[in-house]
């Protein structure tokens, strides 16, 4: 089973700023936080990740909470091409193997 | 520098059939893996690697089988296809140490009547 909650869908529009939260409730002391994005017909692609208070690259910002039972990703102004699946994810090993386990992920759709 | 490239990218089977799915990283990576994603849905690790010469099992690895001989590729392979197994194959690629990023192969869709 996944370790994260998120939303199923979200809407927006061209320009306003998105935020997605998730849910990892029962995160471990060691895990850190994960979000891809996956287009249609695409592999997912890594986006950003973070292991506690905010991180920021030249896409998005992820802001995690002391207690870090949740996560937020932010899309700031948003395009069309922003439409697809986010998944955030809390894998198992850092350094080593990866386990994975995907949910449903949120499907973002931006409207002109 | 391609990445992880996946061979082929569609296939039409009839049940019964055989076929091997083929994974190529050209990043020196040890860590390999395969998934498979039905519509809809999330991804869902079938098998894995974690260097040359080694397998194990992931989350759905009944139906499949695995060989990393080499370290740059990954196959996977379907001794007898079934319907169940029609869906979207990814493969993925991760360096054993510092960078936790899985990169993506373009994936294959494979269907099976």
């Amino acid at each position: 089973l996944a370790k994260t909650t998120q939303p199923i869908s979200m809407d927006s529009y061209e320009g306003q700023e998105v935020n997605i939260t998730c849910s990892h409730n029962n995160i471990a002391t060691n895990d850190y936080i994960t979000w891809y994005q996956q287009f249609p017909s695409q592999g997912p692609r890594f986006i950003i990740q973070g292991y506690k208070t905010k991180v920021t690259n030249e896409v998005a910002s992820l802001f995690i909470p002391a207690d870090r039972k949740s996560s937020t990703l932010s899309l700031p102004r948003v395009s069309l091409s922003d439409t697809a699946v986010y998944y955030c994810l809390v894998p198992v090993g850092n350094t080593g193997f990866q386990k994975l386990v995907f949910g449903t992920g949120t499907r973002l759709l931006v409207s002109p | 520098n391609a990445g992880v490239t996946q061979t082929p990218k569609f296939r039409v089977l009839k049940t019964g059939q055989s076929m091997t799915l083929l994974c190529a990283q050209d990043m020196n990576h040890e860590y390999m893996y395969w998934y498979r994603q039905d519509p809809g849905m999330g991804l869902r690790l079938i098998h894995y690697s974690v260097g040359e010469g080694t397998t194990a099992k992931g989350e759905v690895p009944d139906g499949y089988n695995v060989s990393r001989l080499k370290k740059q590729n990954f196959l996977l392979g379907l001794e007898s296809a079934a319907p169940s197994q029609t869906s979207v194959y990814f493969c993925a690629s991760h360096p054993s140490q510092g960078a936790s990023e899985q990169y993506f192969g373009p994936g294959t869709r494979l269907t099976v009547t």
